[in-house]
Formats: C-alpha cells, sequence, structure tokens
C-alpha cells in the first residue's frame, strides 16, 4: 500500500521568506502522479501544484516549486515571497495511475504553515 | 467556482438521526470520492465509485453507505448519526487526465 509522510506537523514563516514543506513517500508503482493541496481555514481544498512521475522536470507555479527525488521518494513544496494568504494546512497526496490503484488519492498528515508579518 | 456542490455545508443534529450529504458535480466525471477528515484533519477515504451502479468502500471503515444512480450524484447515507460521526466529510470528483476537484466540504457534529 502507498503512503506519504510529512514530517513536520508545523512550520512558521516570515512574510516575503521562503519555506520548504517536506513530503516523502512509498509505493511500488512506476506510474503515479504527486500534490500539494492546501486547505485554509474555509476548509475548501485547493490544488497547490502536480507532479507526474515520468517527468523529471520539477514542476512550478508562479511563488510555488517542488523537488522530486523520485529515486530517495521525495517531493517538498517551496515556497517563495511568503504572503499573509500562503498560510494554511498543506497536504501532500499521492495518486497511481493504473486502475489498480482505484485513482484514489492518499494524503500525508498535514504541515500546519503560519506565515508572521 | 466550485463545478461540485456539497450541501449542508454546516449540520448539526442529535444522535440517532438519519441524515443524508448530499453531493453534485457537473462535470460529467466518472469516478467520485468521499474523504473523512477528522478533528485532527487526517483525511481518510471511505467510499468510492467508478460510475452509475458502482460504489465501493475505501481504506477506512465507515458506518455510512452511499449511492450512485446518477453520474453527478453521490450522496452519502447515516442512518443513525453517533457522536463519533463528527468529522468533516469532502467529495470529489475526477475524470481520467484530469486532477480531482473537491467540494467545500460538509461539517457535522452529532450531539
Amino acid at each position: 500500500a502507498q503512503t506519504v509522510t510529512q514530517s513536520q506537523p508545523e512550520m512558521s514563516v516570515q512574510e516575503a521568506e521562503t519555506v520548504t514543506l517536506s513530503c516523502t513517500y512509498d509505493t511500488s508503482e512506476s506510474d503515479y502522479y504527486l500534490f500539494w493541496y492546501k486547505q485554509p481555514p474555509s476548509r475548501q481544498m485547493i490544488l497547490v501544484i502536480r507532479q507526474e512521475a515520468y517527468k523529471q522536470q520539477n514542476a512550478t507555479e508562479n511563488r510555488f516549486s517542488v523537488n522530486f527525488q523520485k529515486a530517495a521518494k521525495s517531493f517538498s513544496l517551496k515556497i517563495s515571497d511568503s504572503q499573509l494568504g500562503d498560510a494554511a494546512m498543506y497536504f501532500c497526496a499521492y495518486r497511481g495511475n493504473s486502475g489498480g490503484s482505484n485513482y484514489k488519492l492518499t494524503f500525508g498528515k498535514g504541515t500546519l504553515l503560519t506565515v508572521n508579518p | 467556482e466550485a463545478d461540485i456542490y456539497q450541501t449542508p455545508r454546516y449540520l448539526v443534529i442529535g444522535t440517532g438521526k438519519k441524515i443524508t450529504l448530499e453531493c453534485s458535480q457537473t462535470m460529467g466525471h466518472d469516478k467520485m470520492y468521499w474523504y473523512q477528515q477528522d478533528p485532527g484533519m487526517e483525511l481518510h477515504l471511505i467510499h468510492y465509485s467508478y460510475g452509475v451502479n458502482s460504489t465501493e468502500k475505501g481504506d477506512l471503515s465507515s458506518e455510512s453507505t452511499v449511492s450512485r444512480i446518477r453520474t453527478e450524484h453521490f450522496p452519502l447515507t447515516l442512518e443513525s448519526a453517533r457522536p463519533s460521526h463528527t468529522s468533516q466529510y469532502l467529495c470529489a470528483s475526477m475524470s481520467a487526465g484530469s486532477g480531482y476537484t473537491f467540494g467545500s466540504g460538509t461539517r457535522l457534529t452529532v450531539v
């Protein structure tokens, strides 16, 4: 079974600074996707960024980028120029890409990010 | 704007009541999922569906049941609510080639 581990229950960053959230995963599949989701106090689950396992290039979305290390099964999220609106719970998630995985998302336990003004 | 809708957004009910949480999507996605988010914020898959008349139990055992009579509709029912059912329930849909789309969630409190 796939597992996703986020070892940082809480992180804090100063506004305008950079922060990196860690995520490791375990899988025997070769074809899969990795995601970072943001959940603000409204509890809406918002997709931040996604990475296809077959792509060597790290995904980037504006101030958000990932460091995907497939051999190490590591998938960290870097937030640059942090803003107050970035404060939220961040979840790392895994999804297999075969029918046998049922395409279900497996989530880590989350990292609560605080942004200090 | 949301293409997947969950109602109600908040619900407080007494123990022993029967409730149905509604989830509807307008994207024609075949796959739909229910996740339970406990007060500690962990997310657990409790039900999923591949399409009409297809429902499966997820990783976390749940006393709830689901149905999928129409592609766009995936309601979740609790026959007799208990305080241990207090959680946020998130519905999501997906189709091949697209990512997940989540609803806004239903925050259920059983007193």
